[in-house]
């Protein structure tokens, strides 16, 4: 079945330093990647997504990339500050379809130090 | 509250009673899904409804049953059927733009259900 892989489960970096979280995906016909950040004891929040159509996407400090021939995608967030400490899930979902449905990752906890 | 509203925040159960957990949203929104966190294993689909009088499996539907009576409901019942039900649990919404739009969900705060 479908099926979203997310790396690292755990990423520490120190504040100005980037991070980079890594997704594969299963189902080719894939066409719509978004990435929900959830701060501690706070529900996801969506802070960016790409279509197929696009292999790079960018928003002040975060950015994700798409790989369709490796059906890979990944988030960078550059010069990282405390309030960026949160998990981190990407998902898959095939807009075309009747469903909709969204396949998340595990999610990567990411810490950043002061 | 987000437009989504999901109760009770926590909740405990003792093994072999069923329990109905509640989602209800003020958005519009056609489509509803419940999602079940655990640590470790991101958020898996439940169920999910695109419409009302309608729903499907998601992937981990075993011991888990939901209606949709109105749009603006989507209660999920955790039976005594479910192996290991002690989770957190997020309901979702989302205006559902066809293949023109992206799917983009609005979590609820979750509910947190502990089987003693």
């Amino acid at each position: 079945g479908e099926n979203v892989e997310q790396h690292p489960s755990t990423l520490s970096v120190q504040e100005g330093d980037s991070a980079v979280i890594k997704c594969t995906y299963s189902d080719s016909a894939s066409n719509y990647f978004p990435w929900y950040k959830q701060e501690l004891g706070k529900r996801p929040q969506l802070i960016i997504d790409i279509r197929s159509n696009v292999g790079e996407k960018k928003d002040q400090r975060i950015a994700v990339t798409l790989n369709k021939t490796a059906k890979h995608f990944s988030l960078h967030i550059t010069e990282t500050q405390p309030e960026d400490s949160a998990v981190y899930f990407c998902a898959a979902s095939r807009v075309s379809s009747n469903t909709g449905k969204l396949i998340f990752g595990q999610g990567t906890t990411l810490q950043v130090k002061p | 509250d987000g437009g989504i509203t999901q109760s009770p925040k926590y909740l405990f159960r003792k093994e072999g009673q069923n329990v109905t957990l509640s989602c209800e949203q003020n958005l519009n929104h056609d489509a509803m899904y419940w999602y079940r966190q655990d640590p470790g294993q991101g958020l898996r689909l439940i169920y999910y409804s695109q419409i009302v009088n309608d729903f499907q499996k998601g992937d981990i539907a075993e011991g888990y049953s939901v209606s949709r009576e109105k749009k603006e409901s989507f209660p999920l019942t955790v039976t005594s059927a479910q192996k290991n039900p002690t989770a957190f649990y997020l309901c979702a919404s989302s205006k559902w733009l066809g293949s023109s739009g992206a799917n983009v969900l609005t979590f609820g705060a979750g509910s947190r259900l502990t089987v003693l």
